[in-house]
């Protein structure tokens, strides 16, 4: 299995700009979420689907960030406008919903945002 | 609600010396414990998990860790440190919908 795949891993763009980024989950697994991790305030949970209904968006900063899930095996995580304050690393993980393997996320490699 | 603390925000440590890394946690019911690590420009990777049954279990790369319930703790151990262990380590506690972490301990390894 390939795992959890992002793109882009790193993007560099302007104040201002539409920044889109992109998670293909791992085969079957059922949920999804997007995270989002600084220095100052570590791993913040932003968003998460099951079965690409979005269950709690509450973690989402501010209405610039919105997410979709348009089928099982595609993401996107969207900021428009992007400020400078939303540099940050954002991971994608899946998992496999409730059972013995609940709670086992399972990450990608992130998506390293600069808004200059 | 839930919560997860890691006391020490770095830790550097002699390779082949002994490792603890410290996690406490508040949860309502029975815990689902949890113990990733993070390797520079990586996501993170589960090494260990505590559902039910035994206290002290094993995970990947030689770690263990240990519920302790009375202490509400999940610390995770390793016998010898190896230089490659060097990473950031964060302790989770949750099921999957409704996962917290802990800020993370940095691990530096000495030669």
């Amino acid at each position: 299995d390939a795992g959890v795949i992002q793109s882009p891993r790193h993007e560099v763009t302007e104040m201002g700009q539409e920044v889109t980024l992109r998670c293909k989950p791992i085969s079957g697994h059922d949920y999804l979420f997007w995270y989002r991790q600084t220095m100052m305030r570590g791993l913040e949970l932003l968003i998460y689907f099951n079965n690409n209904v979005p269950i709690d968006d509450s973690g989402m900063p501010e209405d610039r960030f919105s997410a979709k899930m348009p089928n099982a095996s595609f993401s996107t995580l969207k900021i428009q406008p992007s400020e400078p304050r939303d540099s940050a690393v954002y991971f994608c993980a899946s998992s496999l919903g409730r059972g013995l393997n609940t709670g086992e996320l399972f990450f990608g490699e992130g998506s390293r945002l600069t808004v200059l | 609600a839930q919560s997860v603390t890691q006391p020490d925000i770095h830790i550097t440590v002699s390779e082949g010396a002994s490792l603890e890394l410290r996690c406490n946690y508040s949860y309502g019911a029975t815990p689902y414990l949890f113990w990733y690590v993070q390797s520079p420009g990586q996501g993170l990777q589960l090494l260990l998990k505590y559902f039910s049954g035994d206290t002290l279990v094993q995970g990947i790369k030689g770690f263990e860790a240990e519920f302790k319930r009375s202490q509400s703790s999940f610390n995770l151990r390793k016998p010898s440190v190896h230089w490659s262990d060097a990473a950031e380590y964060f302790c989770a506690v949750g099921a999957s919908d409704d996962m917290r972490f802990g800020a993370g301990t940095r691990l530096t390894v000495k030669p």
